[in-house]
């Protein structure tokens, strides 16, 4: 268990309603990804934090923006849901021991837009 | 662009089958090569390779890693129908990556009693 949890971890909603998933670790480590993971596309990067306040796009960035305030937080937010962002969300985080960049992932949320 | 190819995409076994599961890639700039098991939730980590010829084992599982000709393989033995699972492979580029991984798209396995 790396301490990690994810809220909501379903959520249903329309079509360009604004939509924020949080990601909480509970043991102060320094990057943070947030993956979308749909059939046939594996896990796919959308942005990932490497300190407070520091972010960068990933892959698959498009229609989403990140925050990060305070080491523990992750939000990642859809200004303006499409249907084509229905997936699992999941957020993950590297304790970076040495140089090893391992992840752990949390429980995933099932967004919905209908 | 940084690539991961699975093979096979699926694979049916019977329980006490050993299984080869595949994992190729380009990246610019390798550092570490990971596999994980999904079941019907998060991935969870299994391994990390690094270095080229080492195996790593886990009780019925190993991988091992060959930089040169720039893959890994995951194998199971005697496999259990807990093992059944989806099982990605990931790999991390160096420079100013801050860890990030691309997976490739998973491969899975079912095993029947």
């Amino acid at each position: 268990d790396a301490g990690i949890t994810q809220s909501p971890r379903h959520k249903v909603t329309e079509t360009g309603t604004p939509v924020t998933l949080r990601c909480h670790q509970t043991e102060n480590h320094r990057y943070m990804y947030w993956y979308r993971q749909d059939p046939g596309h594996g896990l796919r990067l959308i942005h990932y934090s490497y300190g407070v306040k520091d972010t960068d796009k990933g892959e698959v960035s498009d229609g989403y923006s990140v925050s990060r305030s305070k080491t523990e937080d992750f939000l990642l937010t859809l200004e303006s849901a499409t249907s084509s962002q229905t997936s699992v969300y999941f957020c993950a985080i590297s304790p970076q021991r040495n140089t090893a960049y391992e992840q752990y992932f949390g429980p995933g949320t099932r967004l919905t837009v209908t | 662009e940084d690539k991961v190819v699975q093979s096979p995409l699926s694979l049916v076994v019977h329980e006490g089958d050993t299984v080869t599961l595949n994992c190729s890639y380009e990246v610019t700039n390798f550092r570490s090569l990971l596999w994980y098991k999904q079941e019907k939730k998060a991935p969870t980590f299994l391994f990390m390779l690094t270095s080229s010829g080492i195996e790593k084992k886990s009780g019925r599982l190993s991988s091992i890693l060959d930089k040169k000709e720039l893959f890994s393989i995951l194998n199971i033995t005697a496999t259990q129908t807990g093992d059944s699972a989806v099982y990605l492979c990931a790999v991390r580029a160096g420079g100013t990556s801050y860890g990030k991984l691309t997976f490739g798209q998973g491969t899975i396995l079912t095993v029947h009693p």
